[in-house]
């Protein structure tokens, strides 16, 4: 079975950092390309990032670009989120996402499966 | 304000069928045939139920359908069971400069 368990989450002030983690089993972590989504609570779907399957293109939303990192660990079946300087926008539950295939950006990709999410708040 | 127009809710009664709309432009939904949507119950992570515009995943059932004319793309689910009752969203890729995927603000599905 396919998983995806996300971790980091949390209350943190603004201006802070945090940094997500996506653990992925029950297939080949490697072959496919991997996005985190957000949503905020009670509202819609918003697209963060994505990666390839080898790290070799990353893009992000305007919103996020310059302030998170995506990176992963092929040999760790892990995916990550750096995410500095945090705002209260950002307030969100952050889900990590399986693409259909290696490239973050083809245009035929979609996403399945989702993790269960964890939730970032960011907050005085 | 989400980058693809959906309407905010919709509803039927079991038994009949429902369509929910999803507009973008000529960079996204109208760009290509490569769009796919996402039903959600509450609490819980999105599933895919449509993708390439009209394809389904093994094991979502029949009764959902997708297509697409022009920059609209359309979701189409008969036969409503209360199981139905989710929020269903839209998404693509688009050429724009300043984001890469887009997704729709969500439509809620009432089953009467």
């Amino acid at each position: 079975e396919v998983q995806l368990v996300e971790s980091g989450g949390g209350l943190v002030q603004p201006g802070t950092s945090l940094r997500l983690s996506c653990v992925a089993s029950g297939f080949t972590f490697d072959d496919y390309a991997m996005h985190w989504v957000r949503q905020v609570s009670g509202k819609g779907l918003e697209w963060v990032s994505g990666i390839n399957w080898n790290s070799g293109s990353v893009g992000y939303a305007a919103s996020v670009k310059g302030r998170f990192t995506i990176s992963r660990d092929n040999a760790r079946n892990s995916l990550f989120l750096q995410m500095n300087r945090l705002r209260g926008e950002d307030t969100a539950l952050y889900y990590c996402v399986k693409d259909r295939g290696t490239n973050w950006n083809y245009p035929h990709n979609w996403f399945d499966p989702w993790g269960q999410g964890t939730q970032v708040t960011v907050s005085s | 304000q989400s980058a693809l127009t959906q309407p905010a809710s919709v509803s039927g009664s079991p038994g009949q069928s429902i369509t929910i709309s999803c507009t973008g432009t000529s960079s996204d939904v109208g760009y290509h045939n490569y769009v796919s949507w996402y039903q959600q119950h509450p609490g819980k992570a999105p599933k895919v139920i449509i993708y390439d515009v009209s394809d389904r995943p093994s094991g979502v059932s029949s009764r959902f359908s997708g297509s697409k004319s022009g920059n609209t793309a359309s979701l189409t689910i008969s036969g409503l069971l209360a199981e139905d009752e989710a929020d269903y969203y839209c998404t693509s890729y688009t050429s724009r400069l300043g984001t890469s995927w887009v997704f729709g603000g969500g439509t809620k599905l009432t089953v009467l």
